[in-house]
């Protein structure tokens, strides 16, 4: 029982470009959301975050969208840049110390 | 600040024997978890501490897996004995959040090979 999906393993975005990266959830209780980026040989980075009292969260080229009604929340990276290329994680929260993690998007861009 | 350290970064061992795995929270952090990523289930939490007292071990697969905290500055994954299929990266993560572990910072992980 997947709790956070993250449907695309890979997504590939021209260099400058905007990248998409989608996020789906099933628990209502989930109240605050993250995204991840792990290179490879690392272990993941924290992001962004956005609780579930806001349904948007920016900070430099990333922003994050919550669509609480849809149980959905997207990571928007713009422009794109080659350092970007990185598995990107999803994960929630419900109050408890415990992330549920989606299962990963790996972003690539070209040049 | 140095972030999360984990020893070693690879370790290669032979069905049967022991293993452990060390790490060193971010100083100030009193939350501390253990992760596994394989290819097949993700990232899955092991163990969670907090101040230093094992919260929630549910995640740990077996009896063979044990885990320890004996100070805010140190706490150990031990696999007793290791298996092949045990071989995966394992993460240490710590926290300083009062409301919960949301913003959890990842040490650079252990690769461990059992053959």
């Amino acid at each position: 029982d997947q709790q956070v999906k993250q449907n695309s393993p890979s997504l590939s975005v021209q260099e400058g470009r905007i990248s998409i990266l989608n996020c789906d959830y099933t628990n209502s209780m989930f109240d605050y959301f993250l995204w991840y980026k792990k290179y490879p040989a690392e272990g993941p980075t924290f992001l962004i975050s956005i609780s579930s009292i806001k349904d948007k969260n920016e900070d430099g080229r990333f922003t994050v969208f919550l669509n609480k009604s849809a149980k959905h929340l997207s990571l928007h990276i713009v422009p794109s840049q080659p350092g970007d290329s990185a598995v990107y994680f999803c994960a929630a929260s419900d109050r408890n110390y415990q992330l549920i993690w989606g299962a990963g998007t790996k972003l690539i861009i070209k040049p | 600040d140095a972030g999360v350290i984990q020893s070693p970064r690879h370790e290669v061992t032979e069905m049967g024997q022991e293993v452990t795995l060390r790490c060193k929270p971010i100083s100030g952090h009193n939350s501390l978890f253990w992760y596994r990523q394989t290819m097949m289930r993700g990232l899955e939490l092991l163990i969670y501490f907090n101040n230093n007292v094992p919260i929630d071990d549910s995640g740990m697969p077996e009896d063979r897996f044990s885990a320890k905290m004996p100070n805010a500055s140190f706490s150990t994954l031990k696999i007793q004995p290791s298996e092949p299929r045990d071989s995966a990266v394992y993460f240490c993560a710590s926290s300083s959040s009062s409301r919960g572990a949301y913003e959890q910072y990842f040490g650079p992980g252990t690769r461990l090979t059992v053959t």
